[in-house]
């Protein structure tokens, strides 16, 4: 699987924007990027995904390079809640289900 | 529905001495994995099923063995145990790739602490 690249940590006021950044140059055009992001003390859990075109759930927004060798995961109004390690991650279509996880970015929320 | 669980929630361990970690879905995935997390790392695969019947070896195999005699359960056994294998693990499952385009979410469980002493 092609590496990412992010900080090692971030901070943010409560309530305000985040973005979180992820560098992939070595990307493939059939890996996704996909999202997952850990709480203190639990499992991991998934955020979102996409391949090429900017992405929206409820939870953030993905946006994607034009020309996917980077990628932003926006939380629109951060919350105490958020404070977790958000892991950036590739995974090859054509690939199985396997996961590599990165040291991911601590992200802080400032109350 | 539960999702994943596994157990214990925590466990202390003499060297030496073998030890199963239990894993248990109910999503009815046909892939299942577990991950084992040191302090300050982020999650690295120790062994993969893609299906009932199947496993593979993940990143970081040794000492480490699994079988995956139905769809619902995943245990991951430590023969013999070191202090190196002191760590957090995590199981974890996904609907298969195959026929879907391979962007499976993957479900985690809340984890076991296993510390070998």
């Amino acid at each position: 699987d092609a590496k990412t690249t992010q900080p090692n940590s971030m901070e943010s006021n409560e309530e305000e924007p985040v973005h979180l950044p992820c560098n992939h140059s070595t990307i493939s055009g059939t890996d996704y990027i996909h999202w997952y992001r850990q709480l203190p003390s639990q499992g991991p859990e998934y955020v979102i995904h996409g391949l090429t075109s900017n992405v929206n759930n409820r939870m953030a927004s993905l946006a994607i390079a034009e020309d996917r060798k980077s990628s932003t995961l926006i939380l629109h109004r951060a919350t105490l809640r958020d404070a977790a390690v958000y892991y950036c991650i590739l995974r090859d279509h054509f690939g199985n289900e396997k996961l590599t996880f990165g040291t991911g970015t601590r992200l802080t929320i400032i109350p | 529905t539960a999702g994943i669980t596994q157990a214990p929630t925590s466990q202390i361990l003499a060297a030496g001495r073998s030890m199963t970690l239990r894993c248990t879905q109910d999503m009815r995935h046909n892939a299942m994995y577990w991950y084992r997390q040191d302090l300050g790392l982020g999650l690295r695969l120790i062994h993969y099923s893609n299906t009932a019947g199947t496993t593979g070896k993940g990143e970081v195999p040794d000492g480490y063995s699994v079988s995956r005699a139905n769809t619902d359960d995943f245990p991951l056994t430590l023969a013999s145990a070191v202090p190196s294998q002191t760590s957090v693990y995590f199981c974890a499952s996904s609907d298969s790739w195959e026929g879907v385009e391979g962007d499976n979410e993957q479900f985690f469980g809340p984890g076991t602490r296993l510390t070998v002493l």
